[in-house]
């Protein structure tokens, strides 16, 4: 199975300042029948289900705002919340689509 | 719009069985998949396996193999997760999520409200 690993843990950020959470993967997502990295990050509030904002590592879902971006290739990927908004508070997950299981970071915890 | 309608909370004893519905709307069913997910109190996510609605194909994670079983029934666009041989360490939220695609897969796109299932003697 492809190992997920999130840095950091917890991460607390002031209003309007950035953020940056990183994700690395035990291999490579790189599919080469259409040259996309395979990750996808998730918010996920409390009592909610996760909401998926990036996949193929960059690409924001419809309807994410612009604040949030994907980056990385290969094995190391970054989100970026370029001006932290109250509304941002969550749990934020990394997962691979490469191959199955499709496993999950751990979560990093993003506090103001 | 896409929802997902997971079936209500559970209670099962050890040993036993449970089965968590998703009730499929606003798209054609049989054309994206649909995985499972386990959230246990206060810890990540875990996915469990997938289902192709059209062909009824299935896929599980190892930890899962022999215990859990996805199904789907298309002409009420609703698919089934069945666990087995429950045990306090599946005492967990349970989701079923749709796999977006544009051309593949990507991830998934909707999920539905989540499903606690406590086991408990």
């Amino acid at each position: 199975d492809i190992v997920m690993t999130q840095s950091p843990d917890s991460l607390a950020v002031s209003l309007g300042e950035r953020a940056t959470i990183k994700c690395k993967s035990s291999q490579g997502l790189l599919y080469t029948s259409n040259n996309r990295d395979y990750l996808t990050w998730y918010q996920q509030k409390p009592g909610q289900p996760p909401k998926l904002l990036i996949y193929w590592a960059s690409t924001r879902e419809s309807g994410v705002p612009d604040r949030f971006s994907g980056s990385g290739s290969g094995t190391d990927f970054t989100l970026t919340i370029s001006s932290l908004q109250a509304e941002d508070v969550a749990v934020y997950y990394c997962q691979q689509f490469y191959s199955t299981p499709y496993t999950f970071g751990q979560g990093t915890k993003l506090e103001i | 719009q896409v929802q997902l309608v997971q079936s209500g909370a559970e209670v099962k004893k050890p040993g036993a069985s449970v089965r968590v519905s998703c009730k499929a709307s606003g798209y054609t069913f049989t054309t994206y998949n649909i995985n499972w997910v386990r959230q246990a109190t206060g810890q990540g996510l875990e996915w469990m396996g997938w289902m192709n609605p059209y062909s009824g194909h299935t896929g599980y994670a190892q930890k899962f193999q022999g215990r859990v079983t996805i199904t789907r029934d298309t002409s009420i666009s609703t698919a089934y997760m069945e666990l087995s041989s429950l045990r306090s360490e599946d005492t967990a939220v349970y989701y079923c999520a749709r796999v977006g695609r544009d051309g593949y897969n990507y991830g998934e796109d909707y999920w539905g409200q989540g499903t606690l299932v406590t086991v408990s003697s």
